[in-house]
């Protein structure tokens, strides 16, 4: 069965700095991948989604991913923090059959 | 154009008691999905739609049954609420059109407790 695994629960990061987010995923082919966010008290956002062709997918906002096979992962990526990026963010995959299968997600809070 | 809309917004219920959940997107989208989110365990899939008059389960569908007599309106119902079924519960829709690669649209949430 299809997983997504998100190993940072809570990221603190300062403004203006840079932002990493982790995703793995395990699933025999390659997956479509989503990056979702979540601001609080509201629904979830699409970032951006990778299915097939450049590697390196932008998203809004200013997030940008990349998918590498090797690794099983399609990490999310901003270079500068802005406050209003304060949220919570999902990992999530559909192996095919248009269900989505989400990660736990990480909470990121942005500092002054 | 309002999207994905999700009533009520928040809810307390007392065991045992049954309520429906309404959502309605206004998108003509064929895709209808019920998630619940639970603390460090992201969302889960309870029932979903592929069209007007289908249903499917999902990944926890157990204690929540679903029905989707109108292509806009998927309905959640809990018959016998328990205490584990508190739960912020999301809705989503998707066009239906590209399968897999389809971006779902959510509404909201409710949050519902149940004592």
């Amino acid at each position: 069965a299809q997983s997504v695994t998100q190993p940072d629960i809570h990221i603190t990061v300062s403004e203006g700095a840079s932002l990493e987010l982790r995703c793995n995923y395990s699933y025999g082919a390659t997956p479509y991948l989503f990056w979702y966010v979540q601001s609080p008290g509201q629904g979830l956002q699409l970032l951006l989604k990778y299915f097939s062709g450049d590697t390196l997918v932008q998203g809004i906002k200013g997030f940008e991913a990349e998918f590498k096979r090797s690794q099983s992962s399609f990490n999310l990526r901003k270079p500068s923090v802005h406050w209003s990026d304060a949220a919570e963010y999902f990992c999530a995959v559909a192996p095919g059959d248009y269900k989505l299968s989400f990660g736990a997600g990480t909470t990121v809070t942005v500092r002054a | 154009n309002a999207g994905v809309t999700q009533t009520p917004k928040f809810r307390v219920l007392k065991t045992g008691q049954s309520m429906t959940l309404l959502c309605a997107q206004d998108m003509n989208h064929e895709y209808m999905y019920w998630y619940r989110q639970d603390p460090g365990m992201g969302l889960r899939l309870i029932h979903y739609s592929v069209g007007e008059g289908t249903t499917a389960k999902g990944e926890v569908p157990d204690g929540y049954n679903v029905s989707r007599l109108k292509k806009q309106n998927f309905l959640l119902g809990l018959e016998s609420a328990a205490p584990s079924q508190t739960s912020v519960y999301f809705c989503a829709s998707s066009s239906g059109t590209s399968g897999s690669t389809d971006t779902q649209y959510f509404g909201p949430g409710t949050r519902l407790t149940v004592l």
